[in-house]
């Protein structure tokens, strides 16, 4: 089975911190993703890598970095927390199957932030 | 206009009937099609996928995709309490091999 962890299931932090949210794959995963998940909204991608030391940016990457210095594991940086990330982080990998044309990505459990 | 759209719900079903759940997508060259699951306080996963026109089904679960009419469905036969949940719609748009466009789900609940 894929096993994808995050470092916490909860997190409350200061404006003005900087916040530190690790993801890990066990599955030798190329690709690795960061999504915000807000009510109403849906899954917005933040970033997302599909090599070691190569990252893209999605929808959303403003306030936010990232940092991949191995394929297992992948982190989202926010420089500068504000109110307006108080959200559920989700990290996801996968391995592109392109004899199947499908691409199934893999989520961890979710990281909920709340900054104060 | 969002690339993928769902109905928000919520989509109440008795026990042992049919829940569909639809779901458009805007960008006319998308390939792939997947259905994830999400409960309440939990991380996605995946149920089924798609990427041919017509009826894909696993187990109690069909999927059905309209290319021309830019549209996907989800039916759940049976419905069981256990498939109360979220359900996101999610395409790969033209010429992008790795980002999933996410619809904002539809909340299914299944009355006992």
């Amino acid at each position: 089975d894929v096993k994808v962890t995050q470092s916490s299931r909860y997190l409350v932090k200061r404006t003005g911190e900087k916040v530190f949210l690790e993801c890990v794959q066990d599955m030798d995963h190329e690709n690795m993703f960061w999504y915000r998940q807000d009510p109403g909204l849906g899954l917005r991608l933040i970033y997302f890598s599909y090599d070691v030391k190569m990252k893209e940016k999605g929808d959303i990457p403003e306030g936010y970095s990232v940092s991949r210095e191995k394929k297992e594991r992948f982190s989202l940086i926010l420089e500068s927390a504000s109110t307006n990330q108080t959200s559920m982080y989700l990290c996801a990998s996968s391995l592109l199957q392109r004899d199947r044309g499908a691409y199934e990505q893999y989520f961890g459990p979710g990281t909920r932030l709340t900054v104060t | 206009q969002k690339e993928v759209e769902q109905n928000s719900g919520p989509l109440s079903v008795p026990e042992g009937a049919i829940a569909s759940l639809n779901c458009t997508y805007s960008d006319r060259g998308s390939q792939s099609f997947f259905w994830y699951r999400q409960y309440s306080g939990k991380s996605p996963e995946l149920i089924m996928f798609i990427y041919s026109n017509g009826d894909k089904e696993d187990g109690r679960f069909t999927a059905q995709l309209n290319k021309a009419s830019q549209y996907v469905s989800l039916l759940i036969r049976d419905s069981q309490p256990s498939d109360s949940a979220t359900y996101l719609c999610a395409v790969i748009p033209w010429g992008n091999d790795y980002k999933l466009s996410f619809g904002a789900g539809t909340t299914v609940t299944v009355r006992a």
